[in-house]
């Protein structure tokens, strides 16, 4: 375990369904991050957020909405996700925007739309 | 723009040295990172290195950089089985984040 935890390891959704990822971190870290990984993408960053506060919402589709409700915890709620949203999702925290000590990842969670 | 580039792909003969680049554009990063990403895993931080430095040393690994050219390599001496992952090095940015590269899957073979 790296600190940060991730759950569900795995989820199966149809489009029509509604879910919720979690992460969970207690390194004291201030900020929180949510990463889409495809295969044979780069790791496309998704929300930064900051103290709580979202700092950074990379261009991503309504269908996707985060939730910080503390420096501890983020969440990614889904809703009628395409079967292109099927990836690997990476929460990772840091302090201080990661530049010392880059960022922390959890294991992800693997998701796949049918 | 930030961009981060990697070869794909490398293999390796077990025992062998590895040696993975990187190329990276924003010229005011001031750290620069090696993640390994295991299969079914997160990525974990291996190492880092400060701009001001050309060479950092941890055990079988050894950080290169050329800030002139933009590029960063990882050295894995007497590379191992448990070696073989995805490798992606990314820069701490003007903007005060991370920028990845597209990774590299190293496989070492017996």
């Amino acid at each position: 375990e790296t600190g940060v935890t991730q759950t569900p390891r795995h989820l199966v959704m149809g489009m029509t369904n509604k879910k919720s990822l979690k992460c969970e971190q207690h390194l004291g870290h201030n900020a929180m991050y949510w990463y889409k990984q495809s295969a044979k993408k780069p790791l496309e960053l998704m929300f930064v957020y900051n103290f709580k506060e979202q700092t950074e919402n990379n261009s991503v589709p309504s269908r996707f909405s985060p939730e910080c409700p503390n420096s501890s915890h983020l969440f990614l709620h889904l809703h009628t996700l395409q079967p292109e949203d099927s990836a690997l999702y990476l929460c990772a925290s840091s302090q201080d925007r990661g530049k010392l000590n880059g960022y922390t990842f959890g294991s992800g969670t693997r998701l796949t739309v049918v | 723009g930030e961009d981060v580039e990697q070869s794909l792909f490398l293999s390796v003969r077990e025992g062998d040295s590895s040696v993975i680049n990187c190329t990276y554009t924003d010229s005011s990063s001031t750290y620069l990172y090696w993640y390994k990403q295991e299969p079914g895993a997160g990525l974990q931080l291996l190492t880092y290195i400060f701009s001001n430095m050309d060479m950092k040393q941890d055990q079988r690994l050894t950080v290169l950089l050329n800030k002139k050219d933009k590029h960063l390599s990882l050295r894995i001496a007497d590379t191992q089985t448990g070696d073989s992952a995805i490798y992606f090095c990314a820069e701490s940015t003007s903007f005060q984040k991370l920028v990845f590269g597209t990774g590299t899957r190293l496989l070492v073979s017996p």
